[in-house]
């Protein structure tokens, strides 16, 4: 089984919707994070979590917010989605003794 | 912010040639990682280098860090189609909070059979 999963895979959904990604990690990491990727623009940080009661805003944090509901899950929320919010999320995870961050399989997301 | 800039963006060889793909800021990282990201995956880790002037191989694959720990270079000898992915770079910055990843935006390698 993967170690970092990431659900739903694809998702298509109507400006103004409000959308869940989910992620769960069974590497019993503590710390947590969402990207998203767009083309030519690598992948940008949103939020990070390094534990359950730790949040914090990264590079494009605006129009979205997170919830880390325990060491293994992390959620990203689009409260009213937009078009301009049509990229690939990837959440990934990290422990605090070690830079490498494993990855989820990505969720697509298209906002129309 | 610290950017990274990857070069060439795109990048499309026939299998046997070499090439290297570019990472480079202004910007000093403690260490730099480079990923490989296929098609409907994540990136998946391939190398970190963390000194100024190391250099790591990997098969093929041969990774440099600049002297002033600014720059990274990926040289990939005899490349096969395999080889085809998305590579990215990621910085981990010298303050600011720890382990905090600056992605490059990549450059998408092509290897033609």
């Amino acid at each position: 089984d993967a170690d970092v999963t990431q659900t739903p895979r694809n998702r298509i959904t109507k400006t103004g919707k409000r959308i869940m990604l989910e992620c769960s990690q069974t590497k019993g990491h503590d710390r947590m994070y969402w990207y998203r990727q767009d083309p030519g623009l690598g992948l940008r940080l949103i939020y990070y979590s390094f534990d359950v009661k730790d949040i914090n805003k990264g590079e494009i944090s605006d129009g979205y917010s997170v919830s880390r509901q325990a060491q293994a899950k992390f959620s990203l929320s689009l409260e009213s989605a937009i078009p301009n919010q049509t990229a690939l999320y990837f959440c990934a995870t990290s422990d605090h003794l070690e830079g490498t961050q494993y990855f989820g399989p990505g969720t697509r997301l298209t906002v129309l | 912010t610290q950017l990274l800039e990857q070069s060439p963006q795109f990048l499309s060889i026939q299998e046997g040639e070499n090439l290297t793909v570019y990472c480079n800021s202004s910007s000093v990282f403690s260490s730099l990682q480079w990923y490989r990201q296929e098609p409907g995956e994540g990136p998946v880790l391939l190398v970190t280098v963390v000194t100024g002037g190391e250099v790591k191989k990997l098969k093929r694959l041969t990774f440099q860090f600049g002297d002033a720990r600014k720059d990274s270079s990926l040289h990939i000898t005899a490349a096969q189609p395999g080889d085809t992915g998305l590579y990215l770079c990621a910085g981990s910055p010298l303050v600011g909070s720890a382990r905090q990843l600056t992605f490059g935006s990549g450059t998408q390698l092509t290897v033609l059979p």
